[in-house]
């Protein structure tokens, strides 16, 4: 079992803006990381730290943090944006990395 | 540009063995910590392993800990995973990524495309 939690699935409408969670412990200690993956391809680094994008990364992607949650908000829904999204972290020890169980992500 | 070549996937019987590999260019090989991360057929992503720059450092995920080993040749800018013992729950596809980062913050920036494991008899 992922020491990160994540709704399963999450809906937003296409120009709205959505929030993706993820609950854990180590969040107190460490900062999350984000991915985006989208069917039949490797995972993509949207958010790190804090609220950090990576060259190429769309500005209405951001992440924000308090407590044992970090969260990543998507500003302005695109279609384009439909996909599996996935929090990292470390585990208890902080010596393991651990994903969050993914967010499915439908733009209505 | 940095490029994360994985290879040596394929179909291999419960029990047996798989040596995957991830070819690194585009980058000071030598400088970063890998990581190994899977992910079954439609399932979730699941981190395998770590290697520091060095080799100094390893950590398995419980899983796989006493089958898999990881290792790497920062003379040939690769990184491997050996398999040992696979399971049918082995089966999945492996992903190497780059680890960047530091003190309480780590992130995977770059991955490769993955290659596929099959553990079935």
């Amino acid at each position: 079992s992922s020491e990160l939690t994540q709704d399963p699935a999450v809906s937003v409408a296409l120009g709205q803006t959505v929030r993706i969670t993820c609950q854990g412990d180590s969040l107190r200690s460490y900062y999350a990381s984000w991915y985006q993956q989208k069917p039949g391809q490797a995972p993509v680094l949207v958010i790190y730290g804090k609220n950090n994008r990576p060259s190429g990364i769309p500005d209405r992607f951001s992440g924000s943090s308090s407590g044992n949650t970090a969260s990543l908000t998507i500003t302005g829904a695109q279609a384009e944006d439909e996909a599996d999204y996935y929090c990292k972290s470390r585990d208890s020890s902080g010596n393991l990395r651990v994903f969050g169980g993914g967010t499915k992500l439908t733009v209505l | 540009e940095v490029q994360l070549v994985e290879s040596g996937g394929g179909l291999v019987q419960p029990g047996g063995s798989l040596r995957l590999s991830c070819a690194a260019s585009g980058f000071t090989f030598s400088t970063y910590s890998m990581n190994w991360v899977r992910q079954a057929p439609g399932k979730g992503l699941e981190w395998v392993s770590y290697i520091s720059s060095s080799s100094s450092t390893i950590y398995y995920a419980d899983s796989v800990k006493g089958r898999f080993t990881i290792s790497r040749d920062n003379a040939k800018n690769s990184l491997y995973l050996q398999m040992n013992s696979l399971r049918a729950e082995d089966t999945a596809v492996y992903y190497c990524a780059r680890e960047g980062g530091s003190g309480f913050l780590y992130y995977f920036d770059y991955w490769g495309q993955g290659t596929l494991v099959t553990v079935s008899s």
